[in-house]
């Protein structure tokens, strides 16, 4: 069965405090992985597809990194803006579908 | 603006009743979706339609029924609706697999 599981569930950072978010995933036949952001009260909202391990990706603050077992989102110097929830989803498995964590609420404080 | 555009926003309705939530896209994308979000659950796939005229189950269908009208609507039905059913619900649609999606705001749906 294909599994996700996103650590830590909340995070509070000050702003400027740099931090790690993990996405550790059991999936057959990974053909991807996905990095969202969701506002409150919001879909979410496209950042990064890492294919295969040993990729990175960065977009202003964030880089994604991807290893066989698990993802990081790493966040260098917050700002408050960068508050959100930042979902995972490993795609692939027995569906071939995406499978999404339940996220990291990431709060960066002024 | 382009994009993926869901009606209604919200909803309230009683036990039993159906209802649909509509779902258009404007990007001649191919795939879309119907995912509901509960607190600490993540994301579920309820149904999918790969293309046009072509319909699937996801992780959780029971309880709904979907429609791909044409290549931009996607609609979701809930035939007789129950507290169960309470969640947040989000249509999205992709040009091609890896490539990323794109969601719509969502339905927020309460059924008492």
């Amino acid at each position: 069965e294909d599994q996700v599981t996103q650590s830590p569930e909340a995070l509070r950072l000050q702003e400027g405090e740099s931090s790690s978010l993990n996405c550790s995933y059991t999936v057959s036949g990974l053909r991807g992985l996905f990095w969202y952001r969701q506002d409150p009260g919001k879909g979410p909202e496209f950042l990064f597809t890492l294919y295969s391990a040993g990729e990175e990706k960065e977009k202003e603050r964030l880089k994604a990194t991807l290893t066989k077992k698990e993802s990081f989102l790493h966040i260098t110097a917050p700002k408050p803006e960068d508050s959100a929830t930042y979902l995972c989803a490993p795609w692939g498995g027995s569906a071939r579908q995406l499978t999404f964590g339940s996220g990291t609420q990431l709060t960066v404080l002024p | 603006n382009a994009g993926v555009t869901q009606t209604p926003k919200f909803q309230v309705l009683k036990t039993g009743q159906s209802m649909t939530l509509q779902c258009a896209q404007d990007m001649n994308h191919n795939s879309m979706y119907w995912y509901r979000q509960d607190p600490g659950m993540g994301l579920r796939l309820i149904y999918y339609s790969a293309s046009e005229g072509t319909t699937d189950k996801g992780e959780v269908p029971n309880g709904y029924n979907v429609s791909r009208l044409n290549k931009r609507e996607f609609s979701l039905r809930l035939e007789s609706a129950a507290p169960s059913q309470t969640s947040v619900y989000f249509c999205a649609s992709v040009i091609q697999g890896d490539y990323g999606y794109t969601f719509g705001s969502g339905t927020r749906l309460t059924v008492v």
